[in-house]
Formats: structure tokens, sequence, C-alpha cells
């Protein structure tokens, strides 16, 4: 198993440009979130998914939007990029099973966006 | 909603030292307790979890201990490692359809030789 995996690893996007972050997760897991992470400053949930066709916001969607077409795909895109949009971004996964086994979540490696 | 609060870094510990990572949280009800672990330059992983009150995770030498009269699940390792150098996140789940995690804002550690 590969488990989450995201593409690119970095990227450079000038002001209003538009980009897709891509995130595949091979355990067949019904679970998808988006998380940005700021220096210092944790974790921020932008969008996650509980299942194919279903999506929803988190704390920080502005800016973003998502879909699930599948149970293994999620991808992340930003339509108008914005300085404030650089931060390392990662995708992660769980079960979602009702028992407390399902509860873990499996992240990716991240991508590192800079908006200049 | 969760909120979870950490210990401010960073830490910085000689090879051999003791840790201690105090977490603590608000949750409804009974939350599971969580913590990850996020080396250099790579995405969080679960490092231990606990359940319900009094239980103990434990994983690579680490242990938590779940406090629910405390609301506490600080991280310890009697020893720690060059290797063990990352950054800490204590999360708490309290169940419901969305299965959402609340991290805090991380400990950064690292340890010297």
């Amino acid at each position: 198993n590969a488990g989450v995996t995201q593409t690119p690893k970095f990227r450079i996007l000038k002001i209003g440009q538009s980009m897709t972050l891509q995130c595949t997760q091979d355990m067949n897991h019904n679970y998808m979130y988006w998380y940005r992470q700021d220096p210092g400053m944790g974790l921020k949930l932008i969008y996650y998914s509980v299942g194919a066709g279903i999506t929803d916001k988190g704390e920080v969607p502005n800016g973003y939007n998502v879909s699930r077409s599948t149970t293994e795909d999620f991808p992340l895109r930003l339509e108008l990029a914005a300085p404030s949009q650089t931060s390392v971004y990662f995708c992660a996964s769980s079960l979602g099973s009702s028992g407390r086994a399902g509860d873990t979540q499996y992240f990716g490696p991240g991508t590192r966006l800079t908006v200049l | 909603g969760d909120s979870v609060t950490q210990m401010e870094g960073p830490v910085t510990l000689s090879e051999e030292a003791f840790l201690t990572i105090n977490c603590t949280y608000t949750a409804t009800g009974y939350p599971s307790l969580f913590w990850y672990v996020q080396y250099p330059g790579e995405g969080l992983q679960l490092l231990l979890k606990a359940t319900k009150a009094d239980d103990k995770g434990s994983n690579k030498g680490f242990e938590a201990t779940y406090r629910k009269e405390t609301t506490s699940f600080h991280l310890e390792k009697g020893s720690v490692q060059v290797s063990d150098s990352a950054v800490y996140f204590c999360a708490p789940y309290s169940g419901g359809s969305n299965y959402k995690l609340t991290f805090g804002k991380g400990t950064l550690l690292t340890v010297n030789p």
C-alpha cells in the first residue's frame, strides 16, 4: 500500500493563478481531509469528505474548492491564488467507521505552496 | 467545539534526557486522544492513542495516559534520542459524523547528541 500520496511536492504560483493539488489514497477509506499548516499555527481544516460525492467545509474554506468523484481521489482547487495561501497543504484519510478503530487519520507527505 | 492547549516549544534536550510535553483539552463527552508526530519534511503520523479514561497509549518508548479528571494527555519518554527530534501534536476527537480532529499548535523537540 502506498497510503496517501500527494502531488506536486512543491509549487510556486503567481498571484491570480489557479492550480489543483492532487490527493489519492489506496486504503479504501471513506473519509478524506485537506489541512493547511502555517508556521507555528498547527493544522487548520480546509475541507473534508465523508464519501464519494459528499464534501463539506472546514475551518478555513475560503479561496478553495474540492470535489470527490471517487473514493480514492480528493483534489483541492485554488482558483485565484493569493499570498495568504502560501502554506504547506496536507491531505489525510481515515476509515471513518463507527468504531474507535476507524478514527485514526493517515497523512500524505504534503505540498509546499508559495504564492508570489 | 473541541480545543487543545499544548506546552509551548521549542524544547531542547540532550540525548537520554527525560521528556514531558504537556497537553490539556476540552471536548464533549468522552473523546479519544491522540499524539501525532511530524518528522522534518514529512507529513504527520500517529504516534499513540488512548480511547478511554485511564488508558495508556504507548509506542516507540513514548507513553501518555488519558486523565479524564484533569482533562490531560501528557506525552512522556524516559530517554530521548536524536532521532526523536520532531514536532509533536496533541489532538482530541469527540466523535460525531465528521471525524474531525482538533490539533494543538505543536511542540518542536530538538534532541542534541
